[in-house]
């Protein structure tokens, strides 16, 4: 089992919609979570991170940690095309504080 | 402003020659790390430091190598690049391992390698 992984997409969604991302990991004593935005020939960038159970919320980005269930999701409120991009789920073990462990990644694509 | 580079940008080079990417951070971090990125497998772990003088491997360790003399930088060296080394490469580097914001990465532009 992979320690990271991400539903496997592509995700398309129309412009104004929700899309919903999500990331499920292995290690129960992971102890920090990340989303990040990686356009096309670009670094990835960070969007949110979440260190607690709940939903944390920056503008139209909701982060949801689940660490009961072992995920984390990331949902787009009022998808724009400029959310085209593949987003990235890093999580952070209790064991190996400071090395972060990737997913594979969900390409998503809002059409207008 | 504070900012992580890396050089070149572009690479190309022959099988069995020696090549060093450069990464250089002006946060003051005390991590940094080096990532590769290759279509299916994502961003795989290479090696890393937790501080001047430590290194440590990660996945992906086999045919390269890194030393950290200095805060500021983490240099990666392919000691005898083969094609299966084309890639892009990215550095990135976080403040601490406290399971917390500090332990955000920030990624430099990266460096994409081409072995022929």
């Amino acid at each position: 089992q992979k320690e990271v992984e991400q539903n496997s997409g592509p995700l398309s969604v129309p412009e104004g919609a929700i899309a919903s991302l999500n990331c499920t990991y292995s290690d129960r004593g992971s102890q920090s979570f990340f989303w990040y935005r990686q356009y096309s020939g670009k670094s990835p960038e960070l969007i949110m991170s979440i260190y607690s159970n709940g939903d944390k919320e920056d503008g139209r980005f909701t982060a949801q940690l689940n660490k009961a269930s072992q995920y984390v999701s990331l949902l787009i409120r009022d998808s724009q095309p400029s959310d085209s991009a593949t987003y990235l789920c890093a999580v952070e073990r209790g064991s190996t504080l400071g090395r972060l462990y990737f997913g594979r990644g969900t390409q998503l694509t809002v059409w207008p | 402003d504070a900012e992580i580079t890396q050089s070149p940008r572009h690479k190309i080079t022959e099988t069995g020659r020696q090549v060093t990417l450069a990464c250089h951070q002006t946060w003051n971090h005390n991590n940094m790390f080096w990532y590769r990125q290759d279509l299916g497998h994502g961003l795989r772990l290479i090696h890393y430091s937790y501080g001047v003088q430590d290194t440590n491997k990660g996945e992906v360790s086999d045919g390269y190598s890194v030393s950290r003399s200095n805060t500021e930088d983490l240099p990666l060296t392919l000691e005898s690049a083969a094609s299966s080394q084309t890639s892009v490469y990215f550095c990135a580097s976080s403040e601490t391992g406290t399971a917390s914001p500090k332990d955000t990465q920030y990624f430099g532009p990266g460096t994409r390698l081409t072995v022929l």
